[in-house]
């Protein structure tokens, strides 16, 4: 069975900082990794897709890596904004299944 | 559509009621889900369609629950003699495909249930 944990769960910084998010899993036969954004009150907004071919993906100020093997990803952000101010999933799709499992997310506040 | 969209965006109702809440995924899509999200949690599996049918319920809590897409296109979530505890946000994703060539996964903007 998929469990996700993903630290630390809030995270407050004044803009600018670089940040690093962290999302493990325990069933390491993933096809793919998904990190998502939710902003409050609102759906879920896929930032990065990783393949698990994949070792990094890149997206403007954002990079996930992800260690399959050790059931390991990791969100960077780059130069952080008050925008970025959001609560951030990491979801990994398991060959052992065929449901999304999320992780209760980081909360993240950026202050300017 | 754009993207995609789930209605009622807000129902409150009585305990004992039956709810209804629609999604409308993406067009072409074939894969389609429903989670739940309750405050501060992560949101968690109810169900996941693959055209028509069902592939995966394991996540439905109880037989109130009901859901069914039977076009391959619109999913309609059922819940039966609402109970307190079913207050949440029920959130609708869709994927071009499911199972394991699960590609981007995208969200509507939920459904707040609230029973009184």
């Amino acid at each position: 069975k998929q469990e996700v944990t993903q630290i630390p769960a809030a995270l407050s910084v004044p803009e600018g900082e670089n940040l690093v998010l962290n999302c493990s899993f325990t069933d390491s036969a993933i096809y793919n990794l998904q990190w998502f954004r939710q902003d409050p009150g609102k759906g879920l907004t896929s930032l990065l897709l990783i393949q698990s071919s994949q070792r990094e993906q890149t997206s403007g100020r954002l990079n996930a890596s992800l260690d399959k093997s050790s059931g390991r990803s990791t969100l960077y952000i780059a130069a952080s904004q008050p925008g970025d101010s959001a609560t951030y999933l990491c979801a990994p799709g398991s060959y052992n299944t065929d449901k999304l499992i999320f992780g209760t997310g980081t909360r993240l506040q950026v202050f300017p | 559509g754009a993207g995609v969209s789930q209605t009622p965006s807000n129902k409150v109702t009585e305990k004992g009621k039956y709810v209804e809440l629609r999604c409308d995924p993406i067009s072409g899509h074939t894969a389609l889900y429903w989670y739940r999200q309750s405050l501060g949690q992560g949101p968690e599996f109810l169900i996941y369609f693959q055209g028509t049918g069902a592939a995966d319920d394991s996540g439905l809590p109880n037989d109130r629950f009901f859901a069914v897409r039977p076009e391959g296109s619109v999913s309609t979530l059922k819940i039966q003699r609402t109970e307190r505890g079913d207050s949440a946000v029920y959130l609708c994703a869709s994927s071009l495909r499911g199972g394991a060539a699960t590609g981007e996964l995208f969200f509507g903007e939920g459904s707040r249930l609230t029973v009184l």
